[in-house]
């Protein structure tokens, strides 16, 4: 089966302009992440999604930051305007997870991650 | 809250040597435990997880890690290190209410020599 697919993979963009990175998850799972990881840093949550619904964003850094997954199959997470504190690797992670019983293990299945910079 | 600490930015090891990153974890009820690996240019991709059971976990790739309840810790090994290894490590745990989602610690670079 396909993976997680991410695009950009790197994008360079100048202060103040927008960025948009795009996210296609595994086909058939409802659940879709967006994750950062700041260069050295712990990769961190921004916010997931249960089929086109916000579940939980509270990982966003601020209103800057937009996540949109119309009709529930590909995901956008649009920067704008850009600062330079934005820089860092944004993965996108997808599982199937439903609330299963016995195992409540969620595991993740990542992306490349897009590498946006800022300058 | 969760959280995990990664001992070592970088570590380095030669060829057929032992591979030993170190993860140890804060969590206030059992946790589920992973290690991640992402090799240059691609996602990350699970190597192993602990949920229940055997506190022995084997993963991809010959490596396995140890889950020490005592220790709060979670280390992964390889008992001979080969070149296609170099990566960078990641140890999460995930304790919270569902959807378990896992909280990462900062990644450890394997660096491995000829």
């Amino acid at each position: 089966e396909a993976g997680v697919t991410q695009f950009p993979s790197h994008s360079v963009i100048e202060k103040g302009q927008t960025v948009t990175l795009r996210c296609d998850p595994i086909s058939g799972h409802d659940n879709l992440y967006w994750y950062r990881r700041v260069m050295g840093k712990e990769i961190k949550f921004l916010l997931h999604f249960v089929k086109e619904s916000k579940q939980d964003e509270s990982g966003m850094p601020n209103n800057r930051f937009l996540a949109e997954r119309t009709g529930g199959t590909y995901s956008t997470l649009k920067v704008q305007p850009a600062e330079l504190e934005d820089s860092g690797v944004y993965f996108c992670a997808s599982s199937q997870y439903r609330g299963q019983g016995n195992s409540g293990a969620n595991v993740l299945t990542f992306g490349a991650g897009s590498r946006l910079t800022v300058l | 809250a969760q959280s995990v600490t990664q001992l070592g930015s970088h570590v380095s090891v030669s060829e057929g040597a032992l591979v030993l990153l170190r993860c140890n974890y804060s969590s206030s009820v059992p946790p589920y435990l992973f290690w991640y690996v992402q090799y240059p240019n691609q996602g990350l991709q699970l190597l192993l997880k602990y949920t229940t059971g055997a506190t022995l976990v084997k993963g991809i790739n010959g490596f396995e890690a140890e889950f020490k309840k005592s220790e709060t810790s979670f280390h992964l090994t390889k008992p001979s290190a080969h070149m296609s290894d170099a990566a960078e490590y990641f140890c999460a745990v995930s304790d919270r209410p569902p959807p378990y989602l896992p909280t990462f610690g900062r990644g450890t670079s394997l660096i491995v020599h000829p």
